[in-house]
């Protein structure tokens, strides 16, 4: 089985930290993804990336970046933390050839910004 | 733009009762790929069941069944004998089907999700 692992299942950070949230997976995934999830938004992409270096924005960059250095890691960045921040954060993957798979998430972390 | 809604926020269901999630989608294309994901408070997304467009028949797994109505661009999930782990946020999902194998950029093949059903099976 595919496993996407988040680092942190929580994490807890002060405004103005730079924050860094690191996803891992072992199966060879082309596609890795952030989404950003709210009670009653459901789950927001923030970015992702197709290959390693290509990063691409989603629907809701605005505050974050990302690096994919080798393939198998996707990390988010967090500038500079603000409090409207603080969500659960989940990250997936998936491959070109098992579209109809769908995606593989992670666990998620819940970050809190005070 | 494709787009997913789900317009019940919450539900519940005696356990061993039989409950329908509903989700409707709208788009243009005519490939593509559905999904229903289950997230328990574990936190973790788990993938219940897909359908492929050009599939006419409804997608069946154990407890779990889809009606997959094409022309009105509805997707309900069905759970029969809900079960007290059935407890979750149910979220639909949309997925354009490109050509496999091929390097893509862009938005083109991303999973789209609806807002998501609270579901909560009642002993």
């Amino acid at each position: 089985d595919v496993k996407v692992t988040q680092s942190s299942r929580y994490l807890v950070k002060r405004t103005g930290e730079k924050v860094f949230l690191e996803c891992v997976q072992d199966m060879d995934h082309e596609n890795m993804f952030w989404y950003r999830q709210d009670p009653g938004l459901g789950l927001r992409l923030i970015y992702f990336s197709y290959d390693v270096k290509m990063k691409e924005k989603g629907d809701i960059p605005e505050g974050y970046s990302v690096s994919r250095e080798k393939k198998e890691r996707f990390s988010l960045i967090l500038e500079s933390a603000s409090t409207n921040q603080t969500s659960m954060y989940l990250c997936a993957s998936t491959t070109y050839g098992q579209p109809n798979y769908g995606y593989t998430f992670g666990s998620g972390t819940r970050l809190t910004v005070v | 733009a494709q787009t997913v809604t789900q317009s019940q926020p919450e539900m519940s269901v005696q356990e061993a009762e039989t409950v329908t999630l509903s989700c409707t989608y709208d788009t243009s294309e005519n490939n593509y790929y559905l999904f229903w994901y289950k997230q328990p408070p574990s936190r973790q997304m788990i993938l219940v069941i897909r359908q492929e467009a050009y599939k006419q028949q409804n997608a069946t797994e154990n407890r779990f069944s889809v009606n997959f109505q094409k022309a009105a661009k509805s997707f309900s999930l069905k759970i029969s004998d809900s079960q007290l782990g059935d407890t979750a946020m149910y979220f639909c999902a949309f997925m354009k089907r490109t050509h496999q194998g091929m390097n893509y950029g862009g938005s083109q093949g991303n999973l789209i999700f609806g807002k998501g059903t609270k579901l909560s099976v009642k002993p």
